[in-house]
């Protein structure tokens, strides 16, 4: 079965400062890659996704995420935080393949605080 | 396109009772997940369904249940529930399995 890790599980930074939230997973195989983040009061939403291709993708308010293949890697970065990213970041993969395919797994998520 | 709905969004039970959550996918997308999230365990999968099927199903006993209707929209059930079962429980759609998922706002079940 996939697992799916996240290093740090609260992050606290000054607004400016630069983020990076380190995510990896198990299997080796094709696997569709994902970042969802939770605001304070909302429901899950996405934020980026790696299907194929150009390995670095870009997301929605500046949010970008590298997929290293062979660190079974896809971390979050943002050069400048804002306040308002305040808010919980979960990595996802998911199954593979086959009937597994829409079966997402989550890592543990990481708490991001930013400070004004 | 309006979102992911599910409904009731707050649901208060005791235990041995059952509990029915529903949830509308995003117009046009036939798949829909479900996963639950709690403080101790995250987010799990519970299961998935594609054209009124379920396709794959997560590690939960059989006193949780679920199917989809023919225009997409789904249903999860379950039954005598345990206090262990209060979470956080989401539904997800997407086009297809495999495609991005759009999570739902979730039902907040209590079991006292």
């Amino acid at each position: 079965a996939q697992s799916v890790s996240q290093h740090n599980h609260h992050v606290i930074l000054s607004e400016a400062a630069s983020l990076e939230l380190g995510c990896n997973y198990s299997y080796g195989g094709t696997v569709n890659l994902f970042w969802y983040v939770q605001y304070p009061g909302q429901h899950l939403q996405l934020l980026l996704k790696y299907f194929s291709g150009d390995p670095l993708v870009k997301g929605i308010k500046g949010f970008e995420a590298e997929f290293i293949k062979s660190k079974f890697s896809f971390n979050l970065r943002k050069p400048s935080v804002q306040w308002s990213d305040t808010a919980e970041y979960f990595c996802a993969v998911n199954g593979g393949g086959g009937s597994t395919l829409g079966r997402l797994y989550f890592g543990r998520g990481t708490q991001l605080t930013v400070w004004p | 396109k309006a979102g992911v709905t599910q409904t009731p969004r707050y649901l208060i039970k005791t235990r041995g009772q059952q509990v029915t959550l529903s949830c509308s996918p995003i117009s046009g997308h036939r798949s829909v997940s479900w996963y639950q999230q709690t403080p101790g365990q995250g987010l799990q999968f519970l299961f998935e369904y594609f054209s009124e099927t379920q396709r794959n199903k997560g590690n939960f006993p059989g006193r949780f249940s679920g199917r989809q209707f023919s225009n997409s929209r789904s249903e999860m059930n379950v039954s005598t529930l345990e206090l262990g079962d209060s979470a956080l429980y989401l539904c997800a759609s997407s086009s297809k399995p495999g495609a991005e998922q759009f999570f739902g706002p979730g039902t907040r079940l209590t079991v006292l």
